[in-house]
């Protein structure tokens, strides 16, 4: 079956413009993820998803960032007034259900350069 | 909090050359560990996985097992091949609250014939 999705696969804009991510997970999976790969800072956690609701927005690093999820399916995450240290892989997942057993699998990542 | 440590690359071998690439890890609970690989151009994708003490984990010749005693996951192949460079990811998911992955910083092996 398809995998997980992201669009666009390359984004570039200019600092202070807003910037939105989408992510389509596997079909039938209830939990999604956000990360964010950079040089710097490695594989960080941004945000996590059970169906609709985001119980922990522990890793969006400032409240220029947000995210939602719509029909317990796609994900959108969107970034304000973007900074040129928002450069970065913006990757999603998604795991079947809920659990620190499962195996969440990656989409290929949105490349997102901020001028 | 948790926290992962993998050894720092590049590594570069000969094919046919033994692999190992060292990971510790911190976690608090009991974690489910995980190695993701990352080819040239490419998404992560999960290579194995092991969800407790004394597992181990195995694919396409790769292997890892999880030893609680030493919080290790280590990667081995006995025979690298030149399709096998790539950035290689130890993980962790401590099993609670949100299950995310903790990763460390990757390790780059290069493969040459």
């Amino acid at each position: 079956g398809a995998g997980v999705s992201q669009s666009p696969s390359n984004k570039v804009t200019e600092k202070g413009k807003d910037v939105e991510l989408r992510c389509d997970p596997i079909s039938g999976h209830t939990a999604l993820y956000w990360y964010r790969q950079s040089l710097g800072q490695g594989l960080e956690f941004l945000i996590y998803f059970q169906g609709n609701s985001a119980p922990d927005k522990s890793g969006l690093p400032s409240d220029r960032f947000s995210a939602e999820r719509t029909g317990g399916s796609v994900s959108t995450l969107t970034i304000q007034r973007t900074q040129q240290e928002d450069s970065a892989v913006y990757l999603c997942a998604s795991s079947l259900v809920s659990g620190g057993r499962e195996t969440q699998y990656f989409g290929p990542g949105t490349r997102l350069l901020v001028l | 909090g948790n926290s992962v440590t993998q050894m720092e690359g590049p590594v570069t071998l000969s094919e046919e050359a033994f692999l190992t690439i060292n990971c510790t890890y911190t976690a608090t609970g009991y974690p489910s560990l995980f190695w993701y690989v990352q080819y040239p151009g490419e998404g992560l994708q999960l290579l194995l996985k092991a969800t407790k003490a004394d597992d181990k984990g195995s694919n396409k010749g790769f292997e890892a097992t999880y030893r609680k005693e030493t919080t290790s996951f280590h990667l081995e192949k006995g025979s690298v091949q030149v399709s096998d460079s790539a950035v290689y990811f130890c993980a962790l998911s401590d099993g609670a609250g949100s299950y995310q992955l903790t990763f460390g910083k990757g390790t780059k092996l290069s493969v040459i014939p």
